[in-house]
């Protein structure tokens, strides 16, 4: 069975400095795995993916993650916070039988400090 | 593409009434799936469609609740004789290409009274 665990329920970091958002999963077969942001009253949009192509994923508004299967982590990167990236942040794994439903992490909160 | 539209956004129902909600997905997507999440939690699975045929029921689907996809277009959420416990944003997603990712529509947060 597939699950995902998100190291940390809050992060602060202040406007330009990296950000860090840590992942990790656990299953049975190679895993597909996607970040998604939520920011309030919106629904859940994607960042980004991988699907066992590239390790080093690139993703949308500067963001990127790497696959690293020895660590089982995906962790999730920015080089320089904005104000515009507070939200929620969910680590998802996809279940790969016929319905590709998706596991949710518990999310992480991002707070950036002007 | 508009993409995913859910209506109500709100709805605020008393205990014991049944309620509907409403999904259109992206016109072109085969995929449909339902999700629930409560506060401070992740998003959970409910239920899959592929077209107009339900594949998968999660068991957070109890019998109170009932999901339809009519000729393969929108879907419906029904859950009857609401408890406090519904209470959740609930969450409608579709796709074509399952490595793609999911498109979410922004989701009808229900209260119950």
């Amino acid at each position: 069975a597939q699950s995902v665990t998100q190291l940390d329920s809050h992060v602060s970091v202040s406007e330009g400095t990296p950000v860090l958002l840590r992942c990790n999963y656990s299953s049975s077969y190679s895993p597909s795995l996607f970040w998604y942001v939520q920011h309030p009253n919106k629904g859940l949009q994607l960042l980004l993916k991988y699907t066992s192509a590239a390790t080093l994923v690139k993703g949308i508004n500067g963001f990127e993650a790497e696959f690293k299967k020895s660590e089982t982590s995906f962790h999730l990167t920015k080089p320089s916070a904005h104000m515009s990236d507070a939200a929620e942040y969910f680590c998802v794994v996809s279940d790969r039988s016929g319905t590709y439903k998706y596991i949710f992490g518990t999310g992480t909160r991002l707070k950036v400090l002007a | 593409d508009t993409g995913v539209s859910q209506n109500p956004r709100h709805k605020i129902t008393k205990r014991g009434q049944n309620v509907t909600f409403r999904c259109d997905p992206i016109s072109e997507h085969n995929r449909l799936y339902w999700y629930r999440q409560t506060l401070g939690q992740g998003p959970e699975f409910l239920t899959y469609f592929q077209n107009e045929a339900q594949l998968e029921k999660s068991r957070l689907l109890s019998d109170r609740f009932s999901a339809e996809r009519p000729k393969g277009s929108f879907s419906t959420l029904e859950i009857q004789r609401t408890e406090q416990g519904d209470s959740a944003m609930y969450l409608c997603a579709s796709t074509q290409l399952v490595l793609e990712g999911y498109t979410f529509g922004s989701g009808t947060r229900l209260t119950v009274v």
